[in-house]
């Protein structure tokens, strides 16, 4: 099956200072790519759709301001949490889904932030 | 709205069979997904149904029913290694994935 990695799986950074992540599709072109977020025990919560070359549409109550979302080529988008707060701590998953495959996304293997 | 409901948690013994349940109500379908996720870990995929029937493959079936909005994930002869959330996932007329809270799946010896 296609493979998406995300990077770092593990961040732990002061409160104040901005993080990113990575997601890649390493064997396939991802036209868009999803991004999650995961409360411990809770179910994934969509934060964002992105599609290669455009904005991210964001999902209600997500500010994207705080999580900025840049996919700028086909294998490759990021995710920005900026100025970051204790509450932005969480399991962070990207997803992909390649040209023509309405149906699956293939998921990253995830980053925990953690924000002191 | 749009809602999935599954059972929070269930428990079950090793070498068992447990059958896990998930209703939906969504603004269209386009698929129904089972996926699995340890703790810690994110989803890895299960299942795919979009039509009714029952889908089987090794230990894990599923089954859809459009009509009633009904799908159940099946697990045979179970291992402890099975022991994790089980996510339903609904693809909605915009395929966009609803997901359902998790049903987190205890194994006993």
């Amino acid at each position: 099956g296609a493979v998406v990695s995300q990077h770092p799986s593990r961040v732990i950074c002061k409160s104040g200072t901005s993080v990113k992540i990575e997601c890649r599709s390493l064997d396939f072109q991802a036209t868009t790519m999803f991004w999650y977020r995961q409360f411990p025990k809770k179910s994934l919560m969509l934060m964002a759709t992105s599609n290669e070359g455009s904005k991210a549409t964001y999902e209600q109550g997500v500010e994207k301001d705080k999580f900025l979302i840049n996919h700028a080529s086909l294998t490759l988008s990021t995710l920005t949490v900026t100025s970051a707060h204790p509450e932005d701590s969480s399991f962070y998953i990207c997803s992909a889904r390649g040209a023509g495959e309405v149906n699956e996304q293939f998921f990253g293997p995830g980053t925990r932030l953690t924000v002191l | 709205g749009q809602n999935i409901d599954q059972p929070t948690e269930m428990t079950a013994t090793e070498g068992a069979i447990v059958q896990i349940n998930c209703t939906y109500q969504t603004s269209g379908f386009n698929g129904l997904f089972w996926y699995q996720q340890h703790a810690g870990e994110a989803p890895t995929f299960l299942s795919y149904n979009v039509l009714d029937g029952l889908e089987e493959k090794g230990r894990f079936s599923s089954f859809l029913s459009r009509s009633k909005g009904y799908s159940y994930l099946l697990l045979k002869e179970l291992q402890m290694k099975d022991s994790a959330s089980y996510l339903c996932a609904v693809l909605d007329s915009n395929y966009q994935l609803i997901w359902g809270a998790g049903t987190k799946l205890i194994i006993k010896p």
